[in-house]
């Protein structure tokens, strides 16, 4: 298993920008979702989806845009990229659309700088 | 309203002596609690979870935490600390509104003296 995926790694972007941050799993959870860290706030919900098309917004979802076609992959869209964006974005995956108690698997990141 | 509030930012110990990573919470429903790891440009690993079943959790590496209701503490601790540990903390509540929802704390960075 190679557990939650995430590409790119890293990533510049010039304000206005759009991209798309890619997301995987392969243990078949239904939920998957997206966060952001900044330093001295923890993580941050953005979007999350409890299975293949249906989403919905966390705690900071302005500027960002889900959409969950499969149970595997849950792409993150910037739209119009914002210094403000800067930040560390996370994914992870669980079987939370059920209960409060399942652990939640973490990709490595992306570190998106917006210049 | 959940929220958690991680009491130190910054927590330093010498090798070989006891870690305490404090944490408390507030929650309107029951909640299950995490602790979980981050190493240096690495993601989030979990460390242990309490679901309501037995209030002192023994989690990986050594690591255990004592959930405490009437308190609402849920403090990290490890009888002797290794140069291994020295990481970011997060203690996060998790609650269940139609799908899991997790909040998370500030993080606690601990440093290892040699």
């Amino acid at each position: 298993n190679a557990g939650v995926t995430q590409t790119p790694k890293f990533q510049v972007l010039k304000t206005g920008q759009s991209m798309t941050l890619q997301c995987a799993q392969d243990m078949n959870h239904e939920y998957m979702s997206w966060y952001r860290q900044d330093p001295g706030m923890g993580l941050r919900l953005i979007h999350y989806s409890v299975g293949a098309g249906i989403t919905d917004q966390g705690e900071v979802p302005n500027g960002y845009n889900v959409s969950r076609s499969t149970t595997e992959d849950f792409p993150l869209r910037l739209l119009s990229a914002a210094p403000s964006q800067t930040s560390v974005y996370f994914c992870a995956s669980s079987w939370g659309g059920r209960a409060a108690g399942y652990e939640q698997y973490f990709g490595p990141g992306t570190r998106l700088t917006v210049t | 309203a959940q929220s958690v509030t991680q009491l130190d930012s910054h927590v330093s110990v010498s090798e070989g002596t006891p870690v305490l990573l404090r944490c408390n919470y507030s929650s309107s429903y029951s909640p299950s609690l995490f602790w979980y790891v981050q190493h240096p440009n690495k993601g989030l690993q979990l460390l242990l979870k309490y679901t309501s079943a037995a209030t002192l959790v023994k989690g990986i590496n050594g690591f255990e935490a004592e959930f405490k209701k009437s308190e609402t503490s849920f403090h990290l601790t490890k009888p002797s600390a290794h140069m291994s540990d020295a990481a970011e903390y997060f203690c996060v509540v998790s609650v269940y509104q139609g799908a899991q929802k997790l909040v998370f704390g500030q993080g606690t960075r601990l440093t290892i003296n040699p």
